[in-house]
């Protein structure tokens, strides 16, 4: 089993660009999760996905949008880049009540 | 405000030592209680957990001591060891299968 897995690992972009960040999971999990990871800021729930086909919002959502291509993937899109953006990015999986399993995450940066 | 708010920083150990983790909460409602371990460039991964209807559980060199009427948890590490250097997040859970985590902390473990 691979887990959680993510792409890309790094990404650079300039301001205003978009871009996807890819994540699935072979657990057969139903919720899944995407968080960001800043310095001294802990984890922050960007968007979860509680089964196929539903997303909510999390703590952070504004700039982000999300899709729940199917049970396995959940990928989180970045209409229009800015500087605040920068941060690492961490994908999650669970079922209900029990731990969430992260991705390696994806470091972005822009510019 | 669902708030977890989490001391120290940052902590540096000698091996042996006993470091202590605390972590303070306001909502009663939440009802699990998780430690995340993530070492440099990978992501967080479930350490120990524990639910409010016991005051503490270890496993291992490592033990979670739960305060329910302070609305405070810490973790200890016995005889640490410089392969527990690392970064500790703290986190709460209640009935959403959404975590809300501590803003981490950091500690190193020297020979």
């Amino acid at each position: 089993n691979a887990g959680v897995t993510q792409t890309p690992k790094f990404q650079v972009l300039k301001t205003g660009q978009s871009m996807t960040l890819q994540c699935a999971q072979d657990m057969n999990h139903n919720s899944m999760y995407w968080y960001r990871q800043d310095p001294g800021m802990g984890l922050r729930l960007i968007y979860y996905s509680a089964s196929e086909g539903t997303t909510d919002k999390g703590e952070v959502p504004n700039g982000y949008n999300v899709s729940r291509l199917n049970k396995r993937e959940f990928s989180l899109r970045l209409e229009s880049a800015a500087p605040s953006q920068t941060s690492v990015y961490f994908c999650a999986s669970s079922e209900v009540g029990v731990e969430q399993y992260f991705g390696p995450g994806t470091r972005l940066t822009v510019t | 405000q669902q708030q977890v708010k989490q001391s120290p920083q940052s902590l540096i150990v000698q091996k042996g030592g006993i470091p202590i983790i605390n972590c303070a909460y306001e909502n009663t409602a939440f009802d699990y209680f998780p430690w995340y371990q993530q070492f440099p460039g990978k992501g967080p991964a479930l350490l120990i957990a524990i639910r409010p209807d016991v005051s503490e559980k270890k496993e291992g060199r490592f033990t979670i001591s739960f305060n329910k009427s302070a609305k405070q948890f810490s973790l200890h590490i016995m005889d640490s060891q410089p392969g527990d250097s690392a970064t500790y997040f703290c986190a709460a859970e209640f009935n959403t299968d959404k975590l809300i985590f501590g803003t981490g902390t950091r500690l190193q473990v020297f020979p």
